[in-house]
């Protein structure tokens, strides 16, 4: 079955220290992947996309990503953690081909930044 | 991207009544979706709002308790009917596709949700 899986439940890091967030997917072929970051009571936000090329993208917020064909994976990461990037973040993924997709969402990472 | 807003943003509702949640978007897009999100969940897609035709339901997912509407590129609503404790969720709204200007097809843009109780 198609799935997402987003390993860690909650991270916790120091302000200031780098950061990844793990991602994996199950999918027959490459799906376009995304990372959306959720506030305390705010909506969505899209940080990042990768549909095809290159596959370290960069996003807002001086977040990236890389795709990694051969682990499935999209893990995000943030040289170095601001206090206001405490949040939900979720990876997201679309089967790849198709146009208008229906976005499956992992479980979602929740994180922690200590001052 | 579309500016999306949804209304009302938060409510706390009666048990057995219903309560309709609306999503307008300042373009004209081709695609809307809504999602649910469970306390503590992930997102889950309920329906793809179809614009003149009826909303094409995820499975778990149905008309009667979930009826939506799409009158033009711009607007839809989502009403959750017969309300129980187990309907208290964040409700999103999400469009994909511009159809004018820059083009966003395959991206899916949120808007800020609405938070549902029901005692």
């Amino acid at each position: 079955a198609q799935s997402v899986t987003q390993p860690d439940i909650h991270i916790t890091v120091s302000e200031g220290a780098s950061l990844e967030l793990r991602c994996n997917y199950s999918y027959g072929a490459t799906p376009y992947l995304f990372w959306y970051v959720q506030s305390p009571g705010q909506g969505l936000q899209l940080l990042l996309k990768y549909f095809s090329g290159d596959t370290l993208v960069q996003g807002i917020k001086g977040f990236e990503a890389e795709f990694k064909r051969s682990q499935s994976s999209f893990n995000l990461r943030k040289p170095s953690v601001h206090w206001s990037d405490a949040a939900e973040y979720f990876c997201a993924v679309v089967p790849g081909g198709t146009s208008y997709g229906k976005l499956t969402f992992g479980q979602g990472t929740i994180l922690t930044v200590h001052p | 991207s579309a500016v999306i807003s949804q209304k009302p943003s938060r409510d706390i509702c009666q048990r057995g009544t219903s309560l309709t949640i609306q999503c307008q978007v300042d373009s004209q897009v081709t695609m809307m979706f809504w999602y649910r999100q469970q306390p503590g969940q992930s997102l889950t897609l309920i329906a793809t709002a179809n614009q003149g035709s009826e909303a094409t339901y995820e499975s778990g997912f149905v008309i009667d308790k979930f009826p939506i509407s799409r009158p033009n590129l711009t607007f839809s609503t989502l009403t959750v009917s017969n309300m129980s404790p187990e309907d208290s969720s964040i409700y999103l709204c999400s469009v994909e596709g511009l159809t004018s200007g820059s083009p966003s097809t395959d991206t899916q843009y949120f808007g800020p949700g609405t938070r549902l109780t029901v005692l």
